[in-house]
């Protein structure tokens, strides 16, 4: 099955500076690969996705890029805010039925 | 958007007892729900999967008979943690897909604690 591995764990960036989260697939037949940010007690929360036909999307101050060849895929986080402050999970899925397989996390700080 | 509405939000029992946790899908059909906990902490890691009307598939390691999952329609399912013990504290969160929607909408969570 699908495997995930997200790095790293915890990231602290200076307010304003850029924050990169990386992850890494197993599985070549995984199409859409969506970002969540998680607040402590709450429900993921989408932020962006991407599919296998698009190698980078970008919405505002967070960007997403995709290299199939290579199995891995990267959040890009722009001017940084302290709300920015949270653990973000990537995942990944082969299809539309299939469940999420989820990143481990990454720990978010801004520091203001 | 689709919604899925998550109950209770958060809830404490005592060991030896059963919780159920309902998700409702309200304005759209969950063909499949996934099941979700989420220790202090960790990632989501997945329990089981349930389509609509079917068996629920458990993962490795996950007792189906200590987590018990009802999908008896396509907007609720149900997940019931039976004889609760301290290590079954846990949040617990819903997934819902359809099969003509590609995404997934997660439900609010169920902080669970056995005491």
């Amino acid at each position: 099955g699908e495997n995930v591995e997200q790095h790293p764990s915890t990231l602290s960036v200076q307010e304003g500076d850029s924050a990169v989260i990386k992850c890494t697939y197993s599985d070549s037949a995984s199409n859409y690969f969506p970002w969540y940010k998680q607040e402590l007690g709450k429900r993921p929360q989408l932020i962006i996705d991407i599919r296998s036909n698009v190698g980078e999307k970008k919405d505002q101050r967070i960007a997403v890029t995709l290299n199939k060849t290579a199995k891995h895929f990267s959040l890009h986080i722009t001017e940084t805010q302290p709300e920015d402050s949270a653990v973000y999970f990537c995942a990944a899925i082969a299809s539309g039925n299939t469940p999420l397989v989820f990143g481990k996390g990454t720990r978010l700080s801004v520091i203001a | 958007g689709a919604v899925v509405s998550q109950h209770p939000s958060w809830v404490i029992c005592k060991s030896g007892t059963s919780v159920k946790i309902e998700c409702r899908s309200l304005d759209f059909q969950a063909t499949t729900m996934f099941w979700y906990r989420q220790f202090p902490k960790q990632s989501l890691m997945l329990m089981a999967t349930s389509n609509e009307g079917s068996k629920a598939t458990y993962e490795q390691g996950v007792e189906k008979d200590k987590f018990l999952i009802n999908h008896a329609s396509l907007t609720l399912s149900t997940l019931t943690v039976t004889s609760a013990h301290p290590e079954d504290s846990s949040f617990y969160i819903c997934s819902a897909s359809n099969r003509r929607l590609y995404g997934y909408t997660f439900g609010s969570g169920t902080r669970l604690t056995v005491v």
